[in-house]
């Protein structure tokens, strides 16, 4: 099975732009949980969907939004782009179904100058 | 509350075991999981646990898992110098549905 992918891999962008992250998770996996990894806060949790619906959120301000497809693909953006918003964007995909076993692509790289 | 900590840095000799250990606060946990992270890349899931069973081997990894004093350990044995990444442990909840929890990350150096 092919494993999850994210696309672009790498953006620059300047503050104030809006930007769209994608992701396709593993095939037949329903769920994607999005993260942000910066080295000052680590991983955090910005939001997970299931079947096309926002299931849970973290605490993360309303720039940061997400949606997802009937086919699970999902898509993250990010609005009124800050200098902090710099940082790796991982998203993962489980079964969505009881054990919550992810497994995580390889990121996009945000940089905001 | 929800935290996860690990110690940040573990260098060892190639060929020796490493271990890496990882506490957390929320007894209702239900995985726990082991994360590698190469530079530049995302998390490969290492192995997990579920919170009622005390160990798990898998190859030249062992998971140990204390309840009593929520602690957990990631033994690597005959460690080798590809095995030097960030690791980070990560804790599920139940009813937080699609969230891990993740520790700050160990980052382990092997010395040839």
């Amino acid at each position: 099975k092919a494993g999850v992918t994210q696309t672009p891999r790498y953006l620059i962008k300047t503050r104030g732009q809006q930007v769209t992250l994608s992701c396709s998770p593993i095939s037949g996996h329903r769920s994607v949980s999005w993260y942000q990894q910066t080295p000052g806060q680590g991983l955090q949790f910005l939001f997970e969907y299931f079947s096309e619906t926002q299931r849970n959120k973290g605490n993360f301000p309303g720039r940061f939004s997400g949606r997802q497809f009937s086919n699970s693909r999902s898509e993250m953006n990010v609005s009124t782009l800050e200098l902090g918003d710099s940082a790796l964007y991982l998203c993962a995909s489980s079964t969505g179904q009881g054990k919550e076993t992810q497994y995580f692509g390889p990121g996009t790289r945000l940089l905001v100058l | 509350g929800e935290d996860v900590e690990q110690s940040l840095f573990l260098s060892v000799r190639e060929g020796d075991s490493s271990v890496i250990n990882c506490t957390y606060t929320d007894s209702s946990s239900t995985y726990l999981y082991w994360y590698k992270q190469e530079p530049g890349a995302g998390l490969q899931l290492l192995t997990y646990i579920f919170s009622n069973m005390d160990m798990k081997q898998d190859q030249r990894l062992t998971v140990l898992l204390n309840k009593k004093d929520k602690h957990l350990s990631l033994r690597i044995a005959d460690t080798q110098t590809g095995d030097s990444a960030i690791y980070f442990c990560a804790e599920s909840i139940p009813g937080n549905t699609g969230k891990l929890i993740f520790g700050q990350g160990t980052t382990l150096q092997v010395k040839p």
